[in-house]
């Protein structure tokens, strides 16, 4: 069983769009994230959301919109895509406050054409 | 040191060889750190999560050791194999973990040649 997972894995849309990605985990963590890999591979945070409540937005523009229905689910839906939206997504979990690892998704690679 | 610095940037070596990489971080308010590997075209897996200064850590020929006075830690591979080819990344969460979030350094790219 895949612990966290990602939808899609793969993304190509036209700028202006809108889409989201999806995730899911089965390891009953309570805290979820979304990171951004940017062009230099370097993993920068998103979003941290504890027990469906958000506990970080790191300066990320309003375009850019999470939600978490369950503490299993923190899905991430982006408006009005721009090019330099392109690159890779990862969501993780992870249980407590992070003296525990965390768990990673596979990624979505998004590209905006 | 404001936010977590790897070194070196990559590292070439021929299998058999044994190496070691750098992570540091702030000292003050220590939490935990992390210690990932990355392979290509794939996501990020915990190695180790270390929290007392003095740690050391072992998976097979990884091993890992933890300095919090001083705001640093190694990573050792002993006998390095091609498999361990990969980007090694280490992390804290600042702010004394209640920011909920880990802070990645940039990594160290590992790439063992035959």
């Amino acid at each position: 069983d895949t612990a966290v997972s990602q939808t899609p894995k793969y993304l190509v849309t036209q700028m202006g769009n809108d889409k989201s990605i999806k995730c899911e985990q089965n390891l009953g963590h309570d805290t979820m994230y979304w990171y951004k890999q940017d062009s230099k591979k370097f993993l920068k945070i998103m979003f941290s959301y504890n027990n469906k409540e958000l506990i970080i937005n790191e300066t990320v523009p309003n375009r850019f919109s999470p939600k978490s229905p369950d503490k299993a689910h923190l899905n991430l839906h982006i408006n009005s895509l721009e090019l330099g939206d392109s690159a890779v997504y990862f969501c993780a979990s992870s249980q407590g406050l992070l003296r525990s690892e965390a768990f990673f998704g596979q990624g979505t690679r998004l590209t905006v054409v | 040191i404001l936010n977590v610095e790897q070194s070196p940037q990559s590292l070439h070596v021929q299998e058999g060889d044994s190496t070691n990489f750098t992570c540091s971080f702030p000292s003050s308010n220590f939490y935990a750190l992390h210690w990932y590997r990355w392979e290509t075209a794939k996501s990020p897996e915990a190695l180790f999560v270390m929290t007392l200064n003095g740690d050391e850590k072992k998976k097979g020929r990884i091993s890992a050791t933890l300095n919090t006075k001083e705001g640093y830690s190694y990573l050792y591979i002993k006998g390095s194999q091609p498999e361990d080819s990969a980007t090694y990344l280490c992390a804290f969460p600042p702010t004394g973990g209640g920011g909920n979030k880990l802070t990645f350094g940039t990594g160290t790219q590992l790439k063992v040649e035959l």
